[in-house]
C-alpha cells in the first residue's frame, strides 16, 4: 500500500516562530502537494511539486514556503507563523503522467499558531 | 478556471436511509472525477473515481456516474450505516501531467441509528 506519513499530527506554536511540516511518500511518486483545509473552505492547494528542487505555488502560496530536496520527502514551511495559519494541513502524492491517477493523501497536521 | 460545486450544508439521515450529495463542476476539456472520504480525525482516502463520460465510480456500496451533458458526478447510496458518517469531497484533475486536483467544499454527513 501507498503510505504518506506526515510526521506531526498536532502542533502549537507561538506567533512568529518557523514552523517545518515534513512530509515522506514510500512510492516513487514525482508529484507531491500541500494542502490545507478549513471549514467551509474545503481544500485549497498551497504548493506542488512535480520532481526534486521543483515547486510551483498553487492557489494560496503567501506566508508558505516549500522545500523539495529528495524525491520522497516534501516540505512544508511556515516562515513566521501567524493565528491565520492555524488549520489542518494535508500532505498528498501522486505519479507523475496523466488524469487518471489516483493521489495519495497523508492523515493531516492540526496546527495550531497561538 | 475549472472548479467543483457541492450542494450547501451537512446530511443527516437515518440507518438505512438512501443517501444522494451532489457535486457538478466546470473544467475545460475532459477532467477526470474523485470522490473522496474523511473519516473523524482521518487524511482524505479515494472512495471512487471515473475517468471520461458515463463511466461509473462504485466502492463500498457507494457509485456515481460522469455525466458530460449535466457536468455532474453524484454521490449515491442505497442504505447508509453509521460508519459512513464522515466528510465527502466531491473533486476533479484540472492539470495534465501534474495531477492538481480542484475540490469542493465537502459535506458532512451524519449517519444516525
Amino acid at each position: 500500500d501507498v503510505k504518506v506519513t506526515q510526521s506531526s499530527r498536532y502542533l502549537v506554536k507561538r506567533t512568529g516562530e518557523k514552523v517545518f511540516l515534513e512530509c515522506v511518500q514510500d512510492m516513487d511518486h514525482e508529484n507531491m502537494f500541500w494542502y490545507r483545509q478549513d471549514p467551509g473552505l474545503g481544500l485549497r492547494l498551497i504548493y506542488f511539486s512535480y520532481d526534486v528542487k521543483m515547486k510551483e505555488k498553487g492557489d494560496i502560496p503567501e506566508g508558505y514556503s516549500v522545500s523539495r530536496e529528495k524525491k520522497e520527502r516534501f516540505s512544508l514551511i511556515l516562515e513566521s507563523a501567524s493565528t491565520n495559519q492555524t488549520s489542518m494541513y494535508l500532505c498528498a502524492s501522486t505519479p507523475a503522467g496523466g488524469l487518471r491517477n489516483t493521489i495519495y493523501f497523508g492523515e493531516g497536521s492540526w496546527l495550531t499558531v497561538v | 478556471g475549472d472548479s467543483v460545486t457541492q450542494m450547501e450544508g451537512p446530511v443527516t439521515l437515518s440507518e438505512e436511509a438512501f443517501l444522494t450529495i451532489n457535486c457538478t463542476y466546470t473544467a475545460t476539456g475532459y477532467p477526470s472525477l474523485f470522490w473522496y472520504v474523511q473519516y473523524p480525525g482521518e487524511g482524505l482516502q479515494l472512495l471512487l473515481k471515473a475517468t471520461k463520460a458515463d463511466d461509473k465510480g462504485s466502492n463500498k456500496g457507494f457509485e456515481a456516474t460522469y455525466r458530460k451533458e449535466t457536468t455532474s458526478f453524484h454521490l449515491e447510496k442505497g442504505s447508509v450505516q453509521v460508519s459512513d458518517s464522515a466528510v465527502y469531497f466531491c473533486a476533479l484533475s484540472t492539470d495534465y501531467g501534474n495531477n492538481r486536483l480542484a475540490f469542493g467544499k465537502g459535506n458532512q454527513v451524519v449517519v444516525i441509528p
